[in-house]
């Protein structure tokens, strides 16, 4: 079954890290461009980072430009989001994405975030 | 970035009758290959997003044929023809022709 699989979502206090996975089956991942896309608790979708098939080129958006580092393991199919100095605003649900062209065809199930003292 | 506004953004729909939404970019989306990437997205409650229409009108497989893309420039819709009770959620627009990607605020439907 094609799928993406996230983890590693938890509760985490400002200025802490955490680190996601996103574990993709059923497909050639190392053939894929990936993404982060996140939504705030009743709010809409934001891209977050993105990341080239090799791994060797890397994006993010402005809100997480320097706190955040998308990297992947081609030889486990498995996506990361390192987040840094993490903010109250950085509470939300973060999917993993596969990229197909200037869009996403394929989302994971989610795994939860939340930023609080 | 690339801002993209969505309307209305509450939609209250009878079954059976047809909807309209509308979404606007602040630029053009011509990407360099020629092509623009303006896609649409359903998110039922409680639900990932799932992909209806990819570069304006391109219908994703299995999606119903009662949703339809159209729009050039920078004015888009997503039309259903007729709507039926599981259509009912959050739709969004989204841009992938310039990075940051971006999306909409979203389009809640839901039946009158």
């Amino acid at each position: 079954e094609v799928q993406l699989v996230e983890s590693g979502g938890d509760l985490v206090q400002p200025g802490g890290s955490l680190r996601l996975s996103c574990a993709a089956s059923g497909f050639t991942f190392g053939n894929s461009h990936m993404h982060w896309v996140r939504q705030a608790p009743g709010k809409g979708l934001e891209s977050v980072s993105a990341i080239s098939s090799s791994g060797g080129n890397t994006w993010y958006s402005n809100s997480v430009k320097g706190r955040f580092t998308i990297s992947r393991d081609n030889s486990k199919n498995t996506l990361y989001l390192q987040m840094g100095s993490v903010r109250v605003e950085d509470t939300a649900l973060y999917y993993c994405a596969r990229e197909i062209k200037g869009d996403y065809d394929l989302w994971g199930q989610g795994t939860l975030v939340t930023v609080s003292s | 970035d690339v801002v993209m506004t969505q309307s209305p953004l509450f939609l209250p729909v009878t079954l059976g009758q047809p909807a309209s939404i509308s979404c606007r970019s602040s630029q053009g989306l011509v990407f360099s290959d020629g092509n623009i990437y303006l896609n649409w997205f359903q998110q039922r409650p409680g639900q990932s997003p799932r992909r209806l229409i990819y570069k304006i009108s391109e219908r994703d497989s299995g999606v119903p044929d009662r949703f339809s893309g159209s729009g050039s420039g920078t004015d888009f819709t997503l039309k259903i023809s007729r709507v039926e009770a599981e259509d009912v959620g959050t739709y969004y627009c989204m841009q992938g022709s310039q990075w940051p990607w971006t999306f909409g605020q979203g389009t809640k439907v839901q039946i009158k």
